[in-house]
C-alpha cells in the first residue's frame, strides 16, 4: 500500500515562529487532508488539498502532487498552534506518522 | 453544518461485557469510517462503509463487530475485548469515496479502557 512520511516527527518553537511541515507519499495520490490534533484528541480539518495551494489565515499548504509531496507553513506560530498535525492521503485516508508541534510563550 | 457526533464520550468495560460506540453524521455524507488509535500514534484504519456497504476491512479481529443500519448512523460493537484494545476510536464521514467528494470530517472519539 502507499507510505506516507511526515517530518520532522517533533518540532518545537518559539512563539511568532514559522514552520514548514512535509509530508510524502509514495504514489499518486486523489486525496490529500491536513489535520490538527488538538490535546483532547479531536481532529480538525485544516485543508483538503490534493494538488495546488491553499491559505487559511496564518496557514498554507501546498501540494505537488508529480512530485509526491505537501508542505505545511505556519507563519506567526501561537501557543494554540501546539498538537500533531497529520496528513492523510486517498479515498481511505491514510494517515503518516504526524509532526508533534509545541510552541513556546 | 459539519459535524461528526460520537457517543459515548468514555467508556470504561470489562472484558466480558458488550458495548456499542455510536456514531451520527446528517450531512447527507455516504461514505463512512472507524479509525482506532493508539497514543503517540495515527489514526489507524479499521473499517470503511460506503452506501452502507463495507468497503474495506482492515483485517480487524472479530471481536469489533461493524454496522450501519442507514446512511447517517455507523456502529461498532464490541465483545470480549482485550486490555490492549483500550485507545481512542474515532468516526468520520465523507460525501463519497470517489473523486472530488472525499474530504472527511471527524468526530470528537470515544475513549475506551478495557479493564
Amino acid at each position: 500500500g502507499i507510505q506516507v512520511e511526515q517530518s520532522p516527527p517533533d518540532l518545537i518553537l518559539q512563539e511568532g515562529a514559522n514552520s514548514t511541515l512535509r509530508c510524502n507519499f509514495s504514489d499518486s495520490v486523489n486525496n490529500l487532508q491536513w489535520f490538527h490534533q488538538n490535546p483532547w484528541g479531536q481532529l480538525i480539518n485544516l485543508f483538503y488539498i490534493p494538488s495546488g495551494t491553499k491559505q487559511n489565515g496564518r496557514l498554507s499548504a501546498t501540494t505537488v502532487a508529480t512530485e509526491r509531496y505537501s508542505l505545511l507553513y505556519i507563519s506567526s506560530s501561537q501557543t494554540t498552534d501546539s498538537g500533531v498535525y497529520f496528513c492523510a492521503v486517498n479515498n481511505d485516508m491514510r494517515f503518516g506518522a504526524g509532526t508533534r508541534l509545541t510552541v513556546k510563550p | 453544518d459539519t459535524e461528526v457526533t460520537q457517543t459515548p464520550k468514555h467508556l470504561v468495560m470489562g472484558m466480558t461485557n458488550k458495548k456499542s460506540l455510536k456514531c451520527e453524521q446528517h450531512m447527507g455524507h455516504r461514505a463512512m469510517y472507524w479509525y482506532k488509535q493508539k497514543a503517540k500514534k495515527p489514526p489507524e484504519l479499521m473499517f470503511v462503509y460506503s452506501y452502507e456497504k463495507l468497503s474495506i476491512n482492515e483485517s480487524v479481529p472479530s471481536r469489533f463487530s461493524p454496522e450501519c443500519p442507514n446512511s447517517s448512523l455507523l456502529n461498532l460493537h464490541l465483545h470480549a475485548l482485550q486490555p490492549e484494545d483500550s485507545a481512542l476510536y474515532l468516526c468520520a464521514s465523507s460525501q463519497d469515496l470517489q473523486g472530488a467528494r472525499t474530504e472527511a470530517f471527524f468526530g470528537q472519539g470515544t475513549r475506551l479502557t478495557v479493564v
